[in-house]
């Protein structure tokens, strides 16, 4: 159990363009998905908290207008990359909370495969 | 300010001998503490939490860490690495009013050699 895909595994495309990448928990319901960006050999940084039929919270510097969030059912958040430049090029890691009816603070996350955004 | 510290960016071990992986944590409130383990290109595994209760915590793959208070620590150890264990190592807090958001730290790369 507690299973969480993302979509696509990785993308490739050109400056200008927009990348959608999906992250989809299949045996649990998500009230609540985390965004991060990793860069290589570094640490995670969150870049968005995505909640279940509201706005996303983003990080600071983080900005919302390129980096659109959407979490329109309990298993899917998607993160829309618009007009990508060559450095947003990073590997971008989802996970999700279990809501379940054991929502507490400590509910730990399930992190999804990530996807290696390439923008050339 | 929360924040999570791993000290080392590298740690070498040969297999068979026991491995120590170095984290460190300064919170407000209760800390709620988790290692993650990420292969090439891969997301991250959980490995253990510690949420209260006993300070020795045991989690997957013969790992286990110790919460010690008094010096805000929270290393992973584990008593005989194998060369599978190679990978990255993350720790982690979680502070409950913050939204069940994870600070993480720098991240640990563990090199087991046979």
């Amino acid at each position: 159990g507690a299973v969480v895909s993302q979509h696509p595994s990785w993308v490739i495309c050109k400056s200008g363009t927009s990348v959608k990448i999906e992250c989809r928990s299949l045996d649990f319901q998500a009230t609540t998905m985390f965004w991060y960006r990793q860069f290589p050999k570094q640490s995670l940084m969150l870049m968005a908290t995505s909640n279940e039929g509201s706005k996303a919270t983003y990080e600071q510097g983080v900005e919302k207008d390129k980096f659109l969030i959407n979490h329109a059912s309990l298993t899917l958040s998607t993160l829309t990359v618009t007009s990508a430049h060559p450095e947003d090029s990073s590997f971008y890691i989802c996970s999700a909370r279990d809501g379940g009816l054991k929502v507490s603070s400590y509910n730990e996350q399930f992190f999804g495969p990530g996807t290696r955004l390439t923008v050339l | 300010a929360q924040s999570v510290a791993q000290p080392e960016d590298q740690v070498n071990v040969a297999e068979g001998n026991p491995l120590t992986v170095k984290c460190t944590y300064s919170v407000s409130g209760n800390p709620y503490l988790f290692w993650y383990v990420q292969y090439p290109n891969r997301g991250l595994q959980f490995l253990l939490k510690y949420i209260t209760g006993d300070n020795l915590v045991k989690g997957s793959y013969g790992f286990e860490a110790e919460f010690n208070k008094s010096q805000t620590s929270f290393h992973l150890k584990k008593p005989s690495a194998l060369v599978s264990d190679s990978a990255l190592y993350f720790c982690a807090v979680r502070v409950g009013n913050q939204g069940g958001k994870l600070i993480f730290g720098q991240g640990t790369e563990l090199s087991v050699k046979p």
